[in-house]
């Protein structure tokens, strides 16, 4: 079965500096997407940035980009110029091949200080 | 297009009462999922629909837990006798369904909370 591991419960991080939220994953499969997810306080899921796997290049959406690195099964997120509002729980989620269920992990909670 | 829609939003009842989630996924959507996520916690896979047929369920779906999706538009979540340990936000979520690089839509979750 496949596995999330975010190793980082809590982040912080100053206003408009860059933070770096990790994520490995377990899997025998060689094409899946991952995904990550950002959960603010009491609000609903939204997906923020996801990646092919067969894809070399590194997704990047505005401010948020990753650093897949395949081989590590590593799939880093990366917020650049960091703002009040980024403060969220962010998880990484992984989906198999044939649109299997999302896999998430624990999460990270990410905190923005002014 | 209002997104996902869970009633209710919060619920709490007494040790060995059944509730029941209900769930209206974006229109269209084909694939319906239910998650379980508790504090501290990612969200946990439960079942998950494609129309109205049942794909798959997870382990962690006992006996006491009955999922529908009936005519293939909205679902519901039932959990007969619920114990303290169903404590929990149920989510649901919706896709396409066609595509497995497709966002997953999710809504605000029911909280339950047993006493």
């Amino acid at each position: 079965a496949q596995t999330v591991t975010q190793s980082q419960p809590e982040m912080s991080v100053q206003e408009a500096e860059t933070v770096t939220l990790s994520c490995t994953y377990d899997t025998s499969e060689s094409d899946y997407y991952l995904f990550w997810y950002k959960q603010p306080p009491s609000r609903q899921m939204i997906l923020v940035i996801r990646q092919e796997a067969y894809k070399q290049q590194n997704a990047t959406e505005n401010r948020f980009s990753v650093n897949f690195q395949k081989a590590a099964k590593s799939f880093s997120l990366k917020i650049s110029d960091s703002q009040l509002g980024d403060a969220a729980m962010y998880f990484c989620a992984y989906r198999g091949e044939g649109n299997t269920p999302l896999v998430f992990g624990k999460g990270t909670r990410l905190s923005v200080i002014a | 297009d209002t997104g996902v829609s869970q009633d209710p939003r919060h619920k709490i009842t007494k040790r060995g009462q059944n509730v029941t989630f209900r769930c209206d996924p974006i229109s269209e959507h084909n694939r319906l999922y239910w998650y379980r996520q508790t504090l501290g916690q990612g969200p946990e896979f439960l079942t998950y629909f494609q129309n109205e047929a049942q794909l798959e369920k997870s382990r962690l779906l006992s006996d006491r837990f009955s999922a529908e999706r009936p005519k293939g538009s909205f679902s519901t979540l039932e959990i007969q006798r619920t114990e303290q340990g169903d404590s929990a936000m149920y989510l649901c979520a919706s896709s396409p369904g066609q595509g497995w690089n497709t966002e997953a839509f999710f809504g605000q979750g029911t909280r339950l909370t047993v006493v």
